[in-house]
């Protein structure tokens, strides 16, 4: 059975950083990309950052591009996103999200609960 | 970047009832689009990909058609638990976007 268990959210002040982990089983981790989703309070989804199966390709939003890393260590099934200069806006709900190939040109077919991200002074 | 738009915003169908979801890309994507419906407090769960292939274990009242920019889903009876928020994502190039998303409500 697919799990992903996404832990490091919390209340971090404006400016601060934050380092998302997301722990993989159910699968061959290094087989499938993986992404991060991210959903502000009452609004629609958005695509944050994809990483291939190796990690040698990584993919960012706009609005995150040069502020978050995504990384993967593919030995203990972990998928992190480090989350700097933190700002309002990225109050999320972030999801992680297994996608069906070793490419990030898929679907997510499993997704994490989610860890809440409030950026706030 | 291209832009997903979902329509309506919301819909109102009484239970047995068909209900059509509409989306649009603003280039073509093909078929490399994915709908997901979302119940709340939860994460979002994937119903088609491919535009029109079920995911496993997704019954077949649900459908999906479409290619290039004009995609639909379709459920031809609406049970309880499909009164929820539904969102169409292409997959075709890179930023991955959602549509904005279709609420099914009981009418």
């Amino acid at each position: 059975e697919v799990q992903l268990l996404e832990s490091g959210g919390g209340l971090v002040q404006p400016g601060g950083s934050l380092r998302l982990s997301c722990a993989a089983s159910g699968f061959t981790f290094s087989s499938y990309a993986m992404s991060w989703v991210r959903q502000a309070p009452g609004k629609g989804l958005e695509w944050v950052s994809a990483s291939s199966g190796s990690g040698g390709s990584t993919y960012y939003a706009d609005s995150v591009k040069g502020r978050f890393t995504i990384s993967r260590d593919n030995s203990k099934n972990t998928l992190f996103l480090q989350m700097t200069s933190l700002r309002a806006d990225d109050t999320a709900v972030y999801y992680c999200a297994k996608q069906a190939g070793i490419t990030i040109f898929g679907v997510a077919d499993y997704w994490g609960q989610g860890t809440l991200v409030t950026v706030s002074s | 970047e291209i832009v997903i738009t979902q329509s309506p915003a919301t819909l109102s169908v009484s239970p047995g009832e068909r209900a059509t979801l509409s989306c649009r890309a603003s280039q073509s994507i093909n078929s490399n689009l994915a709908w997901y419906h979302q119940k709340p407090g939860q994460a979002p769960s994937l119903l088609i990909y491919g535009a029109s292939t079920r995911a496993t274990g997704i019954p077949a009242r649900f459908s999906g058609s479409g290619s290039g920019t004009e995609f639909t889903l379709t459920i031809s009876s609406l049970q309880s638990e499909d009164f929820t928020v539904y969102y169409c994502q292409q997959y075709h190039n890179w930023p991955l976007t959602f549509g904005g998303g279709t609420r099914v409500g009981i009418k």
